[in-house]
């Protein structure tokens, strides 16, 4: 079946530094989203990529899909305290179901 | 803002037992779903439901579980016979639209605990 993996599966940051997400599916995406989930919550929508190559972004978060729409990238700029949790792209289909990536870990020094 | 609530947050429950999750999706939303997450791992899709009926189910949902929209309100996971590796959070979500494209509004979890 699909597979989405994502690297790397855990980064410890300094508060300021930045910090990048990496998503590689098995085969090619109708769509990616991303979700962020707390330490001990839910997951969160972030964004949505539909477009091959298509860049989006939101205040300190960069969101690309690949130009083959198999990968996607999240990066965060100057990391804050608030950003600690885990991010999980998820592939999109036809019948709504996601299929998560196995999600990174972010952790961030003050 | 709307929503997802599930009920309860924490069920404990003795291996062979069954067991019901509830929860109350958005209401104008037209898709619920279903993941469950073991601890530290990903989330994993269990079932999407959509006009009464079962859309889609993942390898996991098998013959022990059963989903439920029971009146207008109420969205439910019963778990027919527990084991030990069905000790997960569970979560409920649900989507507005019927397009595939669509963000998904995740309920807080169950924690079940098998014993």
């Amino acid at each position: 079946g699909q597979q989405v993996m994502q690297i790397p599966q855990y980064q410890h940051v300094q508060e300021g530094e930045d910090f990048t997400t990496y998503c590689n599916s098995s085969t090619t995406l109708s769509n990616i989203q991303w979700y962020k989930q707390r330490p001990g919550g839910h997951p969160v929508f972030l964004i949505q990529l539909v477009k091959s190559g298509e860049v989006k972004k939101q205040k300190r978060l960069t969101f690309q899909f690949g130009e083959a729409k198999k990968n996607s990238s999240l990066h965060i700029t100057a990391t804050q305290t608030t950003d600690v949790g885990t991010y999980f792209c998820a592939a999109g289909g036809a019948t709504n179901k996601l299929i998560f990536g196995t999600g990174t870990l972010l952790a961030v020094q003050p | 803002e709307p929503e997802v609530t599930q009920t309860p947050s924490h069920q404990v429950t003795q291996m062979g037992q069954e067991v019901i999750l509830r929860c109350v999706p958005i209401s104008n939303h037209l898709y619920f779903y279903w993941y469950r997450q073991i601890l530290g791992q990903k989330v994993e899709f269990l079932v999407s439901f959509y006009n009464n009926e079962i859309s889609e189910k993942s390898e996991i949902f098998d013959d022990q579980f059963s989903v439920e929209r029971p009146d207008g309100s109420n969205f439910t996971l019963k778990i027919r016979s527990t084991k030990l590796e069905d000790s997960a959070m569970y979560f409920c979500a649900s989507s507005e639209r019927t397009g595939f494209i669509d963000e998904q509004y995740f309920g807080p979890g169950t924690r079940l605990t098998v014993t």
